[in-house]
């Protein structure tokens, strides 16, 4: 079946620019992720939406970052007046809870750069 | 706070073993996962145990749990080149938080496999 698709795969920004990043999950999936991987951070939790609860939003870096799930499937991440810190690789992940474990399956990314 | 530590290299011969190592400082960890990640290509999931467990066997993959050492291994028996990658580490915290399911990242561990 179908993998969790995100798009643009690449994006190329001017500093203070907004940007648009979107996520499709796989369909079912009730949990949706988002992380980003840059070179000096490694690997960062962002953001977490699991069916109608309130998002854990506690690894958004800043204010700039936001994201919202519509109707419990595609999601999409915006950065505000983004800053060349912000250059990394964008994953999007989605599980369905099977006996207690989140397998997260993930997307291929969207690298962004902030010039 | 949770913290997940691996090595960054790891070089074997085609054909032996490889053995990653992994340890984490979050005991309320309910899942502990390995990925791999290719160049260029997102992560995969290979593997997961639960916390409760010791081993976990999957074709020539081998996890060990040491849960009082808070420390986590993986080896690849018969290592491929294909096996070739970055391998991932990752801890999701236990059932109840508003974080389940997060997962935490170790820096990765970059797996050479000479012919």
């Amino acid at each position: 079946g179908a993998g969790v698709s995100q798009s643009p795969s690449n994006k190329v920004t001017e500093k203070g620019k907004d940007v648009e990043l979107r996520c499709d999950p796989i369909s079912g999936h009730t949990a949706l992720y988002w992380y980003r991987q840059s070179l000096g951070q490694g690997l960062e939790f962002l953001i977490y939406f699991q069916g109608n609860s309130a998002p854990d939003k506690s690894g958004l870096p800043s204010d700039r970052f936001s994201a919202e799930r519509t109707g419990g499937s595609v999601s999409t991440l915006t950065i505000q007046r983004t800053q060349q810190e912000d250059s990394a690789v964008y994953l999007c992940a989605s599980s369905f809870r099977s006996g207690g474990s989140y397998e997260q399956y993930f997307g291929p990314g969207t690298r962004l750069t902030v010039t | 706070g949770e913290d997940v530590e691996q090595s960054l290299f790891l070089s074997v011969r085609e054909g032996d073993s490889s053995v990653i190592n992994c340890t984490y400082t979050d005991s309320s960890s309910t899942y502990l996962y390995w990925y791999k990640q290719e160049p260029g290509a997102g992560l995969q999931l290979l593997t997961y145990i639960f916390s409760n467990m010791d081993m976990k066997q999957d074709q020539r993959l081998t996890v060990l749990l040491n849960k009082k050492d808070k420390h986590l291994s993986l080896r690849i028996a018969d290592t491929q080149t294909g096996d070739s990658a970055i391998y991932f580490c990752a801890e999701s915290m236990g059932a109840g938080g508003t974080s389940y399911g997060k997962l935490t990242f170790g820096q990765g561990t970059i797996l050479t496999v000479h012919p």
